[in-house]
């Protein structure tokens, strides 16, 4: 049974530090998924990562992906209030993209 | 206009009743998903529909049914809704022509069981 971790749970950032979320997963897949979520809201698509290897970027966010290691990281650089929100990994586990099990999210805040 | 929307966004029921939850999307994909999600569990999947003949069971089936009533429709049913299914309830649509596989989630339906 393929199962996902993230961590942490929850992060309290100040403005403009860096920091990274982890995401492990047990058994070997290469597709893995990043997705945010504000309060109250849906889950909207950050990065999707097919490979061992794969470095997706977009603004302050920067994800990875390392198949051998079962890790995916996602980097945030110079935080901003903005930023505030649970992002979950999903990771893909029957390679056909129907099956993701969804890590429980990490509850990131920003405060200046 | 939303591209996956779901009706009805809230719902409050009592136990024992049969409720259905919709799902529609103006996406023009194969592939249709219920989640819900709990508090400090994150997402979990209940059924996923390759196409209208083509349905299949999730991580948590039991206790729900689904419907796929046409290629852009994708409905869920609680035939005897209990209170541990009070949660917040997502569909989600897919391309499987796309190789990403992303999933594109609806804004969610929030149904409260008492």
């Amino acid at each position: 049974e393929l199962k996902v971790e993230q961590n942490p749970l929850f992060l309290s950032m100040q403005e403009g530090k860096n920091y990274t979320i982890y995401c492990n997963y047990s058994t070997t897949s290469d597709r893995l998924y990043w997705y945010r979520q504000d309060p109250g809201k849906s889950l909207e698509s950050l990065f999707v990562l097919l490979s061992n290897g794969a470095v997706k970027q977009e603004g302050r966010l920067m994800a990875s992906l390392d198949t051998k290691a079962r890790l995916s990281t996602l980097h945030i650089t110079a935080a901003v209030h903005d930023l505030s929100a649970t992002y979950f990994c999903a990771v893909d586990a029957n390679q056909a993209g129907t099956a993701l099990i969804f890590g429980k999210g990490t509850t990131l805040s920003v405060s200046s | 206009d939303a591209d996956v929307t779901q009706t009805p966004r809230n719902r409050i029921t009592k136990t024992g009743k049969r409720i259905m939850l919709e799902c529609s999307q103006t996406k023009g994909h194969d592939r249709m998903y219920w989640y819900r999600q709990d508090p400090g569990l994150g997402l979990r999947l209940i059924y996923y529909s390759f196409d209208v003949k083509d349905i299949n069971k999730g991580e948590i089936s039991d206790g729900y049914s689904v419907s796929r009533q046409a290629q852009a429709k994708f409905s869920l049913s609680l035939e005897s809704a209990i209170p541990n299914q009070t949660a917040l309830y997502f569909c989600a649509t897919s391309d499987s022509g796309k190789g990403l596989h992303e999933q594109y989630f609806g804004p969610g339906t929030r149904l409260t069981v008492t």
